[in-house]
């Protein structure tokens, strides 16, 4: 079964500064996909960004980069100038690209604080 | 906008109570999921269903049933709540499979007494 091992359980950063979150998964299958969600005090859960395992270029969305490490099995999350609303639990999740696999296997989450 | 919605935000309950989480989405997706969500566990999925009437178990099925009689509506039944069931439950919707998003609820923050 695949796993996925976010091992930074709290992080922080300073306002404006850049963070990077890390995760790995293990897994056997060659064509997958990844999230990064963003879980907002007393809020809905978000998705943040999304990469296709198949796709080399990193996926980028605004403020939001991942660094997409296929043999070393790690995606990792990368804020950019970041802002006092980016403070969240941010939770990376896989997901394999085999047909019927309906179900996302999240890591256990990084609680990010932003200091103004 | 794709909104999921869940019936109840707080809910408190006694033990061995039957309770009824229910979960609406209104995009027309075929996937629906229950998850629980304790602090340093992360989400984790309870059932979820990729049709009316159809179900399949999660990680942590134990104590827990389901209900899809409706396309739009999943449903999480504790049959008899214990205290141990004490958690966040989210809602969570999808269409079809490969890199589609994954809408979720506000959450229900059940307490069992």
């Amino acid at each position: 079964a695949q796993t996925v091992t976010q091992s930074q359980p709290e992080m922080s950063v300073q306002e404006a500064e850049t963070v990077t979150l890390s995760c790995t998964y293990d897994t056997s299958e060659s064509d997958y996909y990844l999230f990064w969600y963003k879980q907002p005090p007393s809020r809905q859960m978000i998705l943040v960004i999304r990469q296709e395992a198949y796709k080399q270029q990193n996926a980028t969305e605004n403020r939001f980069s991942v660094n997409f490490q296929k043999a070393a099995k790690s995606f990792s999350l990368k804020i950019s100038d970041s802002q006092l609303g980016d403070a969240a639990m941010y939770f990376c999740a896989y997901r394999s690209a085999q047909g019927g696999s309906e179900k996302l296997v999240f890591g256990k989450g990084t609680k990010l604080t932003v200091n103004p | 906008d794709v909104k999921v919605t869940q019936s109840s935000r707080y809910l408190v309950k006694r033990t061995g109570e039957k309770v009824f989480l229910e979960c609406v989405q209104d995009m027309d997706h075929e996937n629906m999921f229950w998850y629980r969500q304790d602090p340093g566990l992360g989400l984790r999925l309870i059932y979820f269903s990729y049709d009316v009437k159809m179900k399949e178990k999660g990680d942590i099925p134990e104590g827990y049933s389901v209900s899809r009689e409706k396309k739009e509506r999943f449903s999480l039944i504790l049959e008899s709540a214990s205290t141990n069931q004490t958690s966040m439950y989210l809602c969570a919707s999808r269409h079809g499979v490969g890199l589609y998003e994954q809408y979720f609820g506000p959450g229900t923050r059940l307490t069992v007494t």
